[in-house]
């Protein structure tokens, strides 16, 4: 099994419709991190936690809600989604107490707007 | 906040050949790391270095933290080397990453 599960994989929804996006980790790490990919961009943050009580704004956060269940469980909602929020979405782990911190990334969700 | 820009956007090799790959950021930071993202999309750690050099296999990596910036070395590159190269930083140890836009490399047979 994945280290930092993210499901669906691929996902089509209408504008307007409320989607959530959900991540997994049996790393057993402390902090979470979602990000969106899109063509040309890079990877940009969404959103990151570094404990179940610490939800904390990335540089794109606007459209978009989290919600840190669990130590290891991470969602990511869009509230109504838009064209414009098509895009391969990314989950990752890390541990500050590791020498290279463990980043470790989810397969991704590709997710498409109509 | 940090910037990270890396260079040349697009690269086409041969197999066989050598590249290197270029990283600026902005600020000093305390983590710089090099991802490759196959063409399946999956992204895969390649090296954790904020300062000196690593290797691993054909890859090394170094980071000379003074001037701000990294260079990834890809030697005798093969058809499996291609896909994104993502350099990223942080000014905290295990903090949140701020990408760089990529590298796509794409070595023909």
């Amino acid at each position: 099994d994945a280290d930092v599960t993210q499901t669906p994989r691929n996902r089509i929804t209408k504008t307007g419709k409320r989607i959530m996006l959900e991540c997994s980790q049996t790393k057993g790490h402390d902090r979470m991190y979602w990000y969106r990919q899109d063509p040309g961009l890079g990877l940009r943050l969404i959103y990151y936690s570094f404990d179940v009580k610490d939800i904390n704004k990335g540089e794109i956060s606007d459209g978009y809600s989290v919600s840190r269940q669990a130590q290891a469980k991470f969602s990511l909602s869009l509230e109504s989604a838009i064209p414009n929020q098509t895009a391969l979405y990314f989950c990752a782990t890390s541990d500050p107490g590791r020498q290279s911190y463990g980043y470790t990334f989810g397969s991704g969700t590709r997710l498409t707007v109509v | 906040g940090i910037q990270v820009e890396q260079s040349p956007p697009d690269l086409i090799l041969q197999e066989g050949a050598n590249s290197t790959l270029r990283c600026n950021f902005s600020d000093s930071v305390n983590n710089l790391q090099w991802f490759h993202q196959n063409p399946w999309g999956q992204l895969i750690n390649l090296f954790y270095i904020p300062s000196g050099t690593k290797q691993n296999g054909r890859l090394s990596a170094t980071t000379v933290a003074t001037e701000r910036y990294s260079l990834l070395y890809i030697s005798s590159s093969q058809t499996t080397d291609s896909g994104v190269y993502f350099c990223a930083a942080s000014y905290n140890q295990g903090g949140k990453l701020i990408f760089g836009q990529g590298t796509e490399l794409s070595v023909k047979p």
